[in-house]
């Protein structure tokens, strides 16, 4: 049983679309993460929220934390094939991180 | 080096044999983690070590499976009697916690993992 659930797990869209991927839990969490993995490479962090009900932007991705601090979103506007690879969550508790399934996203040209 | 190094970076192996995964992590990084991801999939949590603290080991698979952090430095991942079910990649990870009421916030930094095949 995954402690996050993420969806979709696969997105496909063409170049300059927008989308919204999103992070789920029963669990409350301290603090929420949001990674990208490329192929043969470490998930590398884009982001941390804290608060809830809290809004990051990252030029074009935009991360929300929920005001219960169970769930999280990220958006992503006028995607670009540089957007493409693996999206994943990780929440933090108990002093360990615990990640999704993770979304994986390909942006075609 | 700067980042977190894992070796070997590939690994095969035959079905019943054993094999040792290792980690060093960013100097200075109190927290050390091992993640498994199979082919396509998501991240699976095998083990967390943070400073001289007891291991959390509620993510190893079975007693096939066990880890060392020696002198809260580097980290070894041994699986024994290896089964074609244990093909995947071993991820690891290190961090400085940055605890907010009870929390870690830190940033985990990995490794380019290390691919087990088991034929």
């Amino acid at each position: 049983t995954q402690l996050l659930e993420q969806s979709p797990q696969f997105l496909s869209i063409q170049e300059g679309e927008n989308l919204t991927v999103y992070c789920n839990s029963s669990s409350v969490f301290s603090s929420l993460q949001w990674y990208r993995q490329e192929p043969g490479e470490g998930p590398v962090l884009l982001v941390t929220v804290v608060t809830g009900g809290e809004v990051k932007k990252l030029k074009r991705l935009t991360f929300q934390f929920g005001d219960a601090r169970k769930d999280s979103s990220l958006h992503i506007t006028a995607a670009q094939p540089g957007d493409t690879g693996l999206y994943l969550c990780a929440g933090g508790g108990n002093n360990d991180m615990r990640f999704g399934a993770g979304t994986r996203l390909t942006v075609k040209p | 080096g700067a980042g977190v190094s894992q070796s070997p970076s590939n690994k095969v192996t035959e079905k019943g044999k054993d094999v040792e995964l290792r980690c060093d992590p960013i100097s200075g990084h109190t927290a050390l983690y091992w993640y498994r991801q199979s082919l396509g999939q998501g991240l699976e949590f095998l083990i967390y070590f943070q400073g001289n603290s007891a291991p959390d080991k509620s993510g190893l698979p079975s007693d096939r499976f066990s880890a060392e952090r020696t002198g809260g430095s580097v980290s070894t991942l041994t699986i024994q009697r290896t089964q074609q079910e244990d093909s995947a990649v071993y991820l690891c990870a290190s961090s400085l916690i940055k605890t907010l009421a009870g929390g870690p916030t830190g940033e985990l930094f990995f490794g380019e993992g290390s691919r087990l095949t088991v034929l």
